[in-house]
């Protein structure tokens, strides 16, 4: 198995611009996360799917994020407009039951 | 909510000794917590979890240990080397598995 697959693997924009981070899962897992890492707040979870489904978006900062899960295999994470202390690495996840497994994480700078 | 808080922020030992990480959870209902592993440049790796009905688990040069009565998790490896350098997570979630809530992390220093 390729395991959680993220691109781009780095990012680097302009303030005001919008980024899309994209994630395909591991086949067969059923719940999609997305996190954050910086160094001032470690790793904050986003937002979480199951079976495709937004469970807890709680963890999305403001209205400039979004994220989707159309298919089983597929998701995004918009930043609309970016804004440079949005620059942090974004981690997706996957799992089958409570296991995580990480993607490689797509590093975001946003100048 | 649930905080997951880590003792040391860097451990430094020589290769060959063995290792405790330490890490401390706020939420007694806590059932289920991972330790996770991530190099630089990397995402988090799964080491090992452990459920709350159990107070220790081994797992290859890896043991977790689970005091719930003090709300105290820790990872030992033995025989570390210097490819364990990295930064260790502690991660818990529950009751009933949600979501899980990370600790600040760990660094791992390996000197050969």
């Amino acid at each position: 198995d390729a395991g959680v697959i993220q691109s781009p693997r780095h990012e680097v924009t302009e303030m005001g611009q919008e980024v899309t981070l994209r994630c395909k899962p591991i086949s067969g897992h059923n719940s999609l996360f997305w996190y954050r890492q910086t160094m001032m707040r470690g790793l904050e979870l986003l937002i979480y799917f199951n079976n495709n489904v937004p469970i807890d978006d709680s963890g999305m900062p403001e209205d400039r994020f979004s994220a989707k899960m159309p298919n089983a295999s597929f998701s995004t994470l918009k930043i609309q407009p970016s804004e440079p202390r949005d620059s942090a690495v974004y981690f997706c996840a996957s799992s089958r039951r409570d296991e995580q497994y990480f993607g490689p994480g797509t590093r975001l700078t946003v100048t | 909510g649930e905080s997951v808080g880590l003792h040391l922020p860097t451990l430094s030992v020589q290769e060959g000794d063995n290792s405790i990480i330490n890490c401390a959870y706020s939420n007694s209902a806590s059932d289920y917590f991972i330790w996770y592993k991530q190099e630089s440049g990397k995402g988090p790796q799964f080491i090992i979890d452990i459920r709350s009905n159990m107070d220790k688990r081994q797992g290859q040069r890896v043991t977790v240990l689970l005091n719930k009565t003090v709300k105290h998790l820790s990872l030992q490896i033995a025989a570390t080397q210097p490819g364990d350098s990295a930064v260790y997570f502690c991660a818990a979630a529950g009751p009933g598995y949600s979501t899980l809530t990370f600790g600040k992390g760990t660094m791992l220093l390996v000197s050969p």
